[in-house]
């Protein structure tokens, strides 16, 4: 157990429907960053947060977007979903750039 | 071209047998980290190496940053190491994010 939760586990919508992803980071980790994995691409990283604030932003479509609550939970919200956003998503966190602990996932399925 | 390359791409193994994946990257790093993802599809971080050599249990992981080249040795492999074994570089300069290679998928039979 890595100590980082994601929910849900499994997702399954609609084409052109909106959904939101919840990662808690691991207890004092102030970093937060998302990954897609597809089956085609592999894993990409998406967008990263810390202390509350977008540090750097990867190959983050423009429908997506997330963002780092107070409590340092995060949530990264996916709008007009299409069927090529089926994917796994991670969440991971970390203290500052040290070694990165990643969440169970959160797998999409876009019908 | 990929910025991380990985070899070999599938591989296949006896119980006992010594195991070497290899990574390759492009870019400059300020650090490589090499992670395993069971089929299950969890992720877990096995090294981070900015140089040299770092061992645990009976994985070895090794960079040579001049040669821009990182391996990950298993030694004496177990069906339980069957997994896909991914390496990712933090690019120097970067806030942290990592660039992922494709993996390497091991099986390893009994």
């Amino acid at each position: 157990d890595s100590g980082v939760t994601q929910t849900p586990k499994h997702l399954i919508t609609a084409t052109g429907q909106r959904v939101t992803l919840r990662c808690s980071p691991r207890s004092g980790d102030l970093s937060v960053y998302w990954y897609q994995q597809s089956l085609d691409q592999g894993l990409q990283f998406l967008i990263q947060y810390y202390n509350g604030e977008e540090r750097a932003k990867g190959n983050i479509l423009e429908r997506f977007s997330a963002q780092q609550f107070p409590d340092l939970h995060s949530e990264l919200n996916l709008s007009s979903l299409e069927l090529g956003d089926s994917a796994l998503y991670f969440c991971a966190s970390s203290v500052g750039k040290e070694k990165q602990f990643f969440g169970p996932g959160t797998r999409l399925t876009v019908l | 071209k990929n910025e991380v390359e990985q070899s070999p791409q599938n591989l296949t193994a006896q119980e006992g047998e010594f195991i070497t994946i290899n990574c390759s990257y492009s870019v400059g790093i300020s650090a490589l980290h090499w992670l395993q993802q069971h089929p299950g599809g969890g992720i877990v971080s096995l090294f981070m190496l900015s140089s040299g050599k770092k061992k645990h249990g009976r994985l070895i992981a090794t960079i040579n940053i001049q040669e821009k080249h990182s391996s990950l040795h298993i030694t004496a492999s177990h069906p339980r190491d069957s997994a896909v074994y991914i390496c990712a570089v933090r690019s120097r300069g970067s806030q942290g994010n990592l660039i992922f290679g494709k993996g390497t998928k091991l099986s390893v039979k009994p």
